[in-house]
């Protein structure tokens, strides 16, 4: 398997873009997870899907964030508009339906926002 | 609340011994992670603790207290590629669900 896929892989932007972010999660995986990752706050869940559905929306930071997952193979990370706090790397990371098991995460974006 | 405390560095030498604490405060407890993720890198899975005791695979092992809520990620004969940042990730909330709230790191520097 190709593992988890994003792009882009990084993204330059001035302040006030659009940005979208693009994650395909291993094949079979039944949940879909979004991360930020900076130094200051490490790791935060910001949503995350079960079979397509948005489960878990609270750690998304505003209404500027959205996310979607149109079908089990694809999902999205829309921030409109676009801030200098939101550079971070996002990760996206897809696991199997269940306790025991581990998330698998993708490549990361890592987004600059001027 | 939710809480997940790590050392923030460490520091060891090539061939020793090392032991990366982690303590948390959850709502709900359904089994502890060790991810591992070298700089500029997706974290990836090290092992997983549901129960009280040691969990051991090769070099690393991991140890996990219920009642203490404390974990520890030993790793042995360091090398050093082990040199990374490892997360200490509780999967807090009940049911099915694989959420999962991590700690900031710890960043392990290893030393020839």
């Amino acid at each position: 398997d190709a593992g988890v896929i994003q792009s882009p892989r990084h993204e330059v932007t001035e302040m006030g873009q659009e940005v979208t972010l693009r994650c395909k999660p291993i094949s079979g995986h039944d949940y879909l997870f979004w991360y930020r990752q900076t130094m200051m706050r490490g790791l935060e869940l910001l949503i995350y899907f079960n079979n397509n559905v948005p489960i878990d929306d609270s750690g998304m930071p505003e209404d500027r964030f959205s996310a979607k997952m149109p079908n089990a193979s694809f999902s999205t990370l829309k921030i409109q508009p676009s801030e200098p706090r939101d550079s971070a790397v996002y990760f996206c990371a897809s696991s199997l339906l269940g306790q025991f098991y581990e998330q698998y995460f993708g490549p990361g974006t890592r987004l600059t926002v001027t | 609340g939710q809480n997940i405390d790590q050392p923030t560095e460490m520091t060891a030498t090539e061939g020793a011994i090392v032991q990366i604490n982690c303590t948390y405060q959850t709502s709900g407890f359904n089994g502890l992670f060790w991810y591992q993720q070298h700089a500029g890198e997706a974290p990836t899975f090290l092992s997983y603790n549901v129960l009280d005791g040691l969990e051991e695979k090769g070099r690393f092992s991991s140890f996990l207290s219920r009642s203490k809520g404390y974990s520890y990620l030993l790793l042995k004969e360091l090398q050093m590629k082990d040199s990374a940042s490892y997360l200490c990730a509780v999967k807090g909330d009940g049911g099915a669900t694989n959420k999962l709230i991590f700690g900031t790191g710890t960043l392990l520097a290893v030393q020839p």
